[in-house]
């Protein structure tokens, strides 16, 4: 089956400078790879996600590239704001399979230092 | 928000006994899942469904039964609840195929 690998599992960074997430993934026939934040006591809340259509995708302060040929994908967070902060978990789905079977990654606590 | 509630939000139970979390979704999404979130291994999948009355198994399955009788409800249950079974429980819904998952704010299990 699918494995995602997630790196770093902790991101320290100071407000205004960018933060940058890298995941791979190993199966070669997944094409759908949404990223999650997670709040402390809450649930997964998607960002931005990406189709294996598409090289780039990117939503304000939040960018996400996908390299099908190496099997990774990024998020990009610029301009970091405090309430970045969260846990950040990348995920690989095969979309035409029943639902949004995801796989996730182990996740990444990003820390914005005001 | 979408429509996604599920109960209890925390709960404390004995080993060996059986255990009953609730999902339940007002967005007649016709997919459900249940995860659980343990530190070091982010969320993985325990059961899904794709319709009334249709499930099957995830990656962690073992231990866990599920049932789908009404579109809205989905039922995880441990039959003889273990201490290795202590985890956050999140149940999740989409409405089609690679489109958003939307999480429930989950269940925080203690097996003691």
């Amino acid at each position: 089956g699918e494995n995602v690998e997630q790196h770093p599992s902790t991101l320290s960074v100071q407000e205004g400078d960018s933060a940058v997430i890298k995941c791979t993934y190993s199966d070669s026939a997944s094409n759908y790879f949404p990223w999650y934040k997670q709040e402390l006591g809450k649930g997964p809340q998607l960002i931005i996600d990406i189709r294996s259509n598409v090289g780039e995708k990117k939503d304000q302060r939040i960018a996400v590239t996908l390299n099908k040929t190496a099997k990774h994908f990024s998020l990009h967070i610029t301009e970091t704001q405090p309430e970045d902060s969260a846990v950040y978990f990348c995920a690989a789905s095969i979309a035409e399979t029943s639902g949004s079977r995801l796989t996730f990654g182990e996740g990444t606590q990003l820390t914005v230092n005001p | 928000d979408a429509g996604i509630t599920q109960s209890p939000r925390h709960k404390v139970t004995e080993t060996g006994t059986p255990v009953t979390l609730r999902c339940h979704q007002t967005e007649n999404h016709r997919y459900m899942y249940w995860y659980r979130q343990d530190p070091g291994h982010g969320l993985r999948l325990i059961h899904y469904s794709y319709g009334v009355k249709d499930t099957d198994k995830g990656e962690v399955s073992d231990g866990y039964s599920v049932s789908r009788s009404k579109t809205e409800d989905f039922l995880l249950t441990l039959e003889s609840a273990t201490s290795s079974q202590t985890s956050v429980y999140f149940c999740a819904i989409n409405g089609g195929l690679g489109t958003e998952a939307f999480f429930g704010q989950g269940t925080r299990l203690t097996v003691v």
